[in-house]
């Protein structure tokens, strides 16, 4: 598509569910990336993928937080015993080529830990 | 780790009036993006800078990017209603993350 889809739109988990969000990219776009973006705006990089490969995995919390790509599936991150803390909009960009280039973002999927 | 520093972190302005945000970071960057989301929305991207000394105009935007590529900022004239929203810088240091500023969100007053 012309566009980066994301689902869900929102997703409520109670304190220690799991939480699985999904992201399909633009096509022909060989990489993803997944950002959290808390209350006050601040965005967060979390992991890229080159095509279905963990390019960077730097930001992810590494006990509860896995993301995957893999090839004929949209792109997913999971969250293993959600916390509150977890609340916040997961964003997914993919871009053409590296990052050096531009990001086109989806909708985000807002996730709320109660 | 790395760190963009972004100010202000709010700005009202009456429309007409022209806008400023800048961003600034501790170390040299290999380019910078400039985003906009507007409330409730996601990042649309606006430019990216690449060169030392670099500006980039779109119509109303002019874009700039310090010698030193270490500082960039994002001036708007004549501000319209329609430019309402937080403007981010993201940078890029030899890697291919994005490391987003912490935003300057504009309100126009008509």
């Amino acid at each position: 598509g012309e566009e980066v889809a994301q689902t869900p739109k929102h997703l409520v988990r109670g304190e220690g569910q799991k939480a699985k969000l999904y992201c399909a990219p633009i096509k022909g776009h060989s990489y993803v990336f997944w950002y959290q973006q808390v209350l006050k705006n601040e965005f967060k990089f979390l992991i890229s993928f080159q095509n279905e490969n963990v390019f960077d995995e730097t930001g992810m919390p590494k006990e509860r937080f896995s993301a995957k790509c893999l090839p004929n599936s949209p792109c997913s991150l999971e969250i293993q015993a959600t916390k509150l803390e977890d609340s916040a909009v997961y964003f997914c960009a993919s871009s053409r080529t590296t990052g050096y280039n531009e990001q086109f973002f989806g909708p985000g999927t807002r996730l709320t830990v109660l | 780790g790395q760190q963009v520093m972004q100010i202000p972190q709010y700005q009202h302005v009456q429309e007409g009036e022209d806008f400023t945000t800048y961003c600034n970071s501790s170390t040299t960057l290999s380019n910078i993006q400039w985003y906009k989301q507007r409330p409730g929305g996601h990042p649309v991207f606006l430019i990216q800078l690449v060169k030392s000394g670099e500006v980039k105009k779109q119509k109303r935007l002019t874009f700039q990017f310090g010698e030193a590529k270490k500082n960039s900022s994002l001036h708007i004239t004549a501000t319209q209603t329609t430019d309402v929203g937080t403007y981010f810088c993201a940078a890029s240091y030899n890697t291919d993350k994005l490391i987003f500023g912490t935003g300057t969100r504009l309100q126009v007053f008509p």
